[in-house]
């Protein structure tokens, strides 16, 4: 099955710092990967996600990059804010029941 | 719309005893899953289902049952609870993938289960 790996598993920034997460996953045919935000005692929320057919995808702040070859993708986060503190979680799905193999997380902490 | 709706939203139990726990989604969802969370190991699929009537094993099943009787439920059965599966558990739904697309997957708020 898919694995994927997430690093850092903490990472402290300043406020209006960027911040970088990174994943890596095992199986090629994945095609599809969201990132999801999930803030203390609440439900995993989707910020943003990419399909295998782009390099790269933005929503104000928020991009996400793919590079099939490497079989790696990354979120960046710009101009941080302390209400993206939160634990970010990438995943990796291929067609097949929409399946997602989710990594460990990642905790941001953005200061003030 | 609610969305996604867990019941309950916390619970402690003793080792041995059984208990449900239900998901409702209001979206017409073909797909419903089951995770549980642990510290540090992000979202496991326990059970999940793509239709009414039908469910399949995710990574980790062992010590859950599961079933779909109606398309906007999926229930989470915990026969004989053991202090292992102390966790919280997600419930999520999404789009089938007709299209052969991926769809994202929307979560509730999840359940806390405590189990002593």
């Amino acid at each position: 099955g898919e694995n994927v790996e997430q690093h850092p598993s903490t990472l402290s920034v300043q406020e209006g710092d960027s911040a970088v997460i990174k994943c890596t996953y095992s199986d090629s045919a994945s095609n599809y990967f969201p990132w999801y935000k999930q803030e203390l005692g609440k439900r995993p929320q989707l910020i943003i996600d990419i399909r295998s057919n782009v390099g790269e995808k933005k929503d104000q702040r928020i991009a996400v990059t793919l590079n099939k070859t490497a079989k790696h993708f990354s979120l960046h986060i710009t101009e941080t804010q302390p209400e993206d503190s939160a634990v970010y979680f990438c995943a990796a799905s291929r067609y097949n029941f929409n399946k997602f193999y989710f990594g460990s997380g990642t905790k941001l902490n953005v200061k003030p | 719309n609610a969305g996604v709706t867990q019941t309950p939203k916390f619970r402690v139990l003793k080792t041995g005893q059984s208990m449900t726990l239900l998901c409702a989604q209001d979206m017409n969802h073909e797909y419903m899953y089951w995770y549980r969370q642990d510290p540090g190991m992000g979202l496991r699929l326990i059970h999940y289902s793509v239709g009414e009537g039908t469910t399949a094993k995710g990574e980790v099943p062992d010590g859950y049952n599961v079933s779909r009787l109606k398309k906007q439920n999926f229930l989470l059965g915990l026969e004989s609870a053991a202090p292992s599966q102390t966790s919280v558990y997600f419930c999520a739904s999404s789009r089938g993938t007709g299209d052969y697309s991926n769809q994202p997957q929307h979560f509730g708020d999840g359940t806390r289960l405590s189990i002593l």
